[in-house]
């Protein structure tokens, strides 16, 4: 199984503040990777798709980007309804596996 | 609106089974592929089964092969996840997912709510 590291587990930023995320793949993959955003008590949301598609009606503020083993998820400018854990996800090879997510709070 | 309303969990002791149902509405459900994916309480995701849309190929994670049947009736819009010979690490929200795709590409673009499992004596 492809594992995915993702890291920070935790992130504590500003409201305005860029946000980066990063998963690093156990091993080389195309761009088969997913961003999702869950909230707290909710299912969670397509984001990002094919590592750098933006999904409908999200807004611009997110981004993917990355290849390779090395994949990147930035909010460009930090919104208070962005407070949720986000999960990067591999669906190169089966099984699709996900990283372990990380908490983005409000400082 | 996309719609997947997920039915059928609760307590179920260990080794006794349980039938999951994923009702889906606002789209046309015999075009895609459909997944379930499970998330213990607190914890991260871990894709549980896959269905292509016309039920032609099925996948299953290694914990559940063998014990877990996923099926679905175009007819009936509906989707569904048979658990047999149920562990205490099955316990678990339980999510239908639909896939981008008709064939399991395995991202999945609209989620239910999550129906929870609990496993316990």
């Amino acid at each position: 199984d492809i594992q995915m590291t993702q890291s920070p587990s935790s992130l504590s930023a500003s409201v305005g503040d860029r946000v980066t995320i990063t998963c690093q793949a156990s091993q080389d993959m195309t761009n088969y990777v997913s961003w999702y955003q869950q909230k707290p008590g909710k299912a969670p949301n397509l984001l990002i798709y094919d590592a750098s598609n933006l999904e409908t009606g999200v807004p611009s503020r997110f981004s993917g980007s990355g290849s390779g083993t090395d994949f990147t998820f930035t909010i460009s400018s930090l919104q208070p309804e962005d407070i949720a854990t986000y999960y990067c996800q591999q669906y190169d090879n089966l099984p699709p596996t996900f990283g372990q997510g990380t908490k983005l709070e409000i400082k | 609106e996309v719609q997947l309303v997920e039915s059928g969990g609760g307590l179920v002791q260990p080794g006794r089974s349980l039938r999951l149902s994923c009702a889906a509405s606002g789209f046309a459900f015999d075009k895609y592929a459909m997944h379930w994916v499970r998330q213990v309480p607190g914890k991260g995701l871990q894709w549980v089964s896959s269905i292509s849309w016309n039920s032609g190929s099925t996948d299953y994670a290694d914990s559940v092969k063998g014990r877990f049947t996923i099926s679905r009736d175009n007819a009936r819009n509906s989707l569904y996840l048979q658990m047999n010979s149920l562990r205490a690490e099955d316990t678990a929200f339980y999510y239908c997912a639909r896939d981008q795709y008709q064939l399991p590409v395995y991202s999945f673009d609209y989620w239910g709510q999550g129906s929870l499992v609990t496993v316990s004596s």
